[in-house]
């Protein structure tokens, strides 16, 4: 069975810091990876997703991936208050069928 | 991009009455939905994947016949929780994987159900 590991937090940066935030998976055929965002009270949004080694960027955000490792990380850069949220990783498996982590709440402070 | 609905987003019902949830894909078909559970502070549960056409494939420890799932067309899954009680009080979100990998998770804003 697929595991992914998420530190659950709470992960607190002062503003403006980079936030980094950790992924661990245990298949190693996994190919791609995905990160979600979610407030409070609300469903989750994906932010991003990475499916080559190395790093992909988009804006404040970078996702890192290192299968050798089997690590997936996502670094937000200038961290703002509105980053503040729980931050899901996730792995998809057969079917279609994601497995996530069970999420790393961010808390950025003015 | 793919959006998906749901409807109602909060229900609050006596104990013992069944609620109805509807989840729809307003700009894509979805032959596959997926219906999670979300407690306080709790990650993300999947319950069931809802298939197109066939039945519904539950999670272990899900009991089917108390969250009914049917999903008639290629844009709408429903689920109905059937008896209600109170410790099924909880954050209810579907979600349609979209995209050319497949693997790509649309989430519908959810339905959080209070149970008295």
């Amino acid at each position: 069975q697929k595991e992914v590991e998420q530190n659950s937090g709470p992960l607190s940066v002062p503003e403006g810091a980079i936030a980094s935030l950790n992924c661990t998976y245990s298949d190693r055929g996994s190919q791609s990876f995905f990160w979600y965002r979610q407030y409070s009270g609300k469903s989750p949004e994906l932010i991003m997703f990475i499916y080559s080694n190395g790093d992909k960027e988009d804006g404040r955000f970078t996702a890192q991936l290192n299968k050798a490792s089997q690590y997936v990380s996502l670094l937000i850069r200038d961290s703002q208050p509105s980053d503040s949220a729980t931050y899901l990783c996730a792995v998809p498996g057969g079917s279609y069928i994601p497995t996530f982590g069970r999420g790393t709440s961010l808390i950025v402070h003015p | 991009g793919a959006v998906v609905s749901q409807h109602p987003s909060w229900v609050i019902c006596k104990s013992g009455t069944s609620v109805k949830i509807e989840c729809r894909s307003l700009d894509f078909q979805a032959t596959t939905m997926f219906w999670y559970r979300q407690f306080p502070k709790q990650s993300l549960m999947l319950m069931a994947t809802s298939n197109e056409g066939s039945k519904a494939t539950y999670e272990q420890g899900v009991e089917k016949d108390k969250f009914l799932i049917n999903h008639a067309s290629l844009t709408l899954s429903t689920l109905t929780v059937t008896s209600a009680h109170p410790e099924d009080s909880s954050f209810y979100i579907c979600s349609a994987p979209v995209g050319g990998t497949g693997n790509e998770q649309f989430f519908g804003p959810g339905t959080r159900l209070t149970v008295l």
